[in-house]
């Protein structure tokens, strides 16, 4: 198994431009999570989903947009990109939510100049 | 809303001794309470797992308990070594997860 894998690694973005953050994990989970990690902020939940067809939103949700097509799959879309979402971004999977070990990514460094 | 609180935000020890990370939590309604292990420039790497019915977790030199009636729970490493360097970092389980901000570990050769 891959496990959870995200692309790109890193990116740079201009401000107001847009993009996507892929995720994809081989475990056939059903909860599968975003996440951002600042500076001594620890891990802040963006988006998260239960399954195919249903997300709901985290702690930090704005300017971010997710979709939940497939199990494996669950990108992240920055429509117009600010500096404030400079972070690294990470994809959880589990395979429920609440009482199952969640995995991670190896995370995207996002910078918006 | 749950809060997640990890002390000391950094700790620095000489090898070989052993030592207590700590990490409290305001909601006592979870389901679980994750250890992470994350190195510089790198993904969260899971340590050990203690379900919200259990009282601590063994992994070698890795022991972490957990007191839900109190919001707390603690990393206990032993013998530690240079390669036990890294951020360390607590997540509990609720509706939703929930992180501290971690624990920032050196230890010394």
């Amino acid at each position: 198994n891959a496990g959870v894998t995200q692309t790109p690694k890193f990116q740079v973005l201009k401000t107001g431009q847009s993009m996507t953050l892929q995720c994809a994990q081989d475990m056939n989970h059903e909860y599968m999570s975003w996440y951002r990690q600042d500076p001594g902020m620890g891990l802040r939940l963006i988006h998260y989903s239960v399954g195919a067809g249903i997300t709901d939103q985290g702690e930090v949700p704005n300017g971010y947009n997710v979709s939940r097509s497939t199990t494996e799959d669950f990108p992240l879309r920055l429509e117009l990109a600010a500096p404030s979402q400079t972070s690294v971004y990470f994809c959880a999977s589990s395979p429920g939510q609440g009482a199952a070990e969640q995995y991670f990514g190896p995370g995207t460094r996002l910078t918006v100049t | 809303k749950q809060e997640v609180t990890q002390i000391p935000a950094a700790l620095s020890v000489p090898e070989g001794e052993n030592l207590v990370l700590n990490c409290s939590f305001t909601d006592s309604a979870i389901y679980n309470l994750q250890w992470f292990r994350q190195d510089p420039g790198k993904g969260l790497t899971s340590l050990l797992l203690i379900q919200s019915s259990q009282r601590e977790q063994t992994s070698g030199r890795l022991n972490a308990s957990l007191d839900k009636s109190s919001g707390r729970s603690t990393l206990y490493i032993a013998a530690s070594q240079p390669g036990d360097s890294a951020t360390y970092l607590c997540a509990v389980s609720g509706h939703k997860f929930y992180f501290g901000s971690g624990t920032k570990l050196n230890v010394k050769p």
